[in-house]
């Protein structure tokens, strides 16, 4: 089993839409959550942090559900300028110190 | 600059050459990573240096890959006797002291592509 995984889409939705990704971890012991934001051909960018609270920055929404050990993101009133894969990071302990474990990504297109 | 500088932003070389990659990470920044990532697939997780020391190389594939840093500042990564399927993108990510939390600033890596 991956340590990370998600759902690799395509998601296509139109302008306007609502659209969630789920990620699901597997290391219990796993401290922080991430979403990064990867454009074509383009380098890893945070978008935001996921906190145990749940978090909101502007149209997205991240939430963490540590029982379950997944992590989603909800971007509402999707913009064309959304379109780009969604990357779920886990900062995860092991031999004494952290990695960060990248899932393989979601991609999302958002259509005019 | 301010960010994580990775050179050389493109290297083409012939199946069994080695290839030397190179990062200079944010000042200040003790934490370095790097990353594969081939064609349409996730970021693979190669080694990760604290300082100049290197606690975790379990994602470097073979023995002809290895990578070393210096002055807690520049790092290279080298790949020996380079095979076709190591065309990728290398990418190198910096942060504050290791550990939960801190955001992963990356470069904007560097493509090689294996003949």
């Amino acid at each position: 089993r991956k340590e990370v995984e998600q759902d690799p889409g395509p998601f296509n939705v139109p302008e306007g839409a609502t659209v969630a990704f789920n990620c699901t971890y597997s290391n219990s012991a796993s401290q922080s959550f991430f979403w990064y934001r990867q454009d074509c051909r383009k380098e890893p960018k945070l978008l935001m942090s996921v906190y145990s609270s749940g978090n909101e920055d502007g149209r997205f929404t991240a939430q963490l559900n540590r029982a379950s050990q997944y992590i989603s993101l909800l971007i509402r009133d999707s913009k064309l300028s959304d379109s780009a894969t969604y990357l779920c990071v886990v900062n995860t302990p092991t031999s004494g110190t952290y990695k960060y474990i990248f899932g393989t990504g979601t991609r999302l297109k958002v259509l005019a | 600059g301010a960010g994580v500088s990775q050179s050389p932003s493109n290297k083409v070389t012939e199946k069994g050459k080695d290839v030397e990659l190179r990062c200079d990470p944010i000042s200040g920044h003790t934490a370095l990573y790097w990353y594969r990532q081939r064609l349409g697939q996730g970021l693979e997780f190669l080694i990760y240096f604290q300082g100049n020391s290197a606690p975790d190389k379990s994602g470097l594939p073979s023995d002809r890959f290895s990578a070393e840093r210096t002055g807690e500042s520049v790092s290279t990564l080298t790949i020996q006797r380079t095979q076709q399927e190591d065309s990728a993108v290398y990418l190198c990510a910096s942060s504050l002291p290791g550990g939960a939390g801190g955001e992963l600033f990356f470069g904007e890596g560097s493509r090689l592509t294996v003949l």
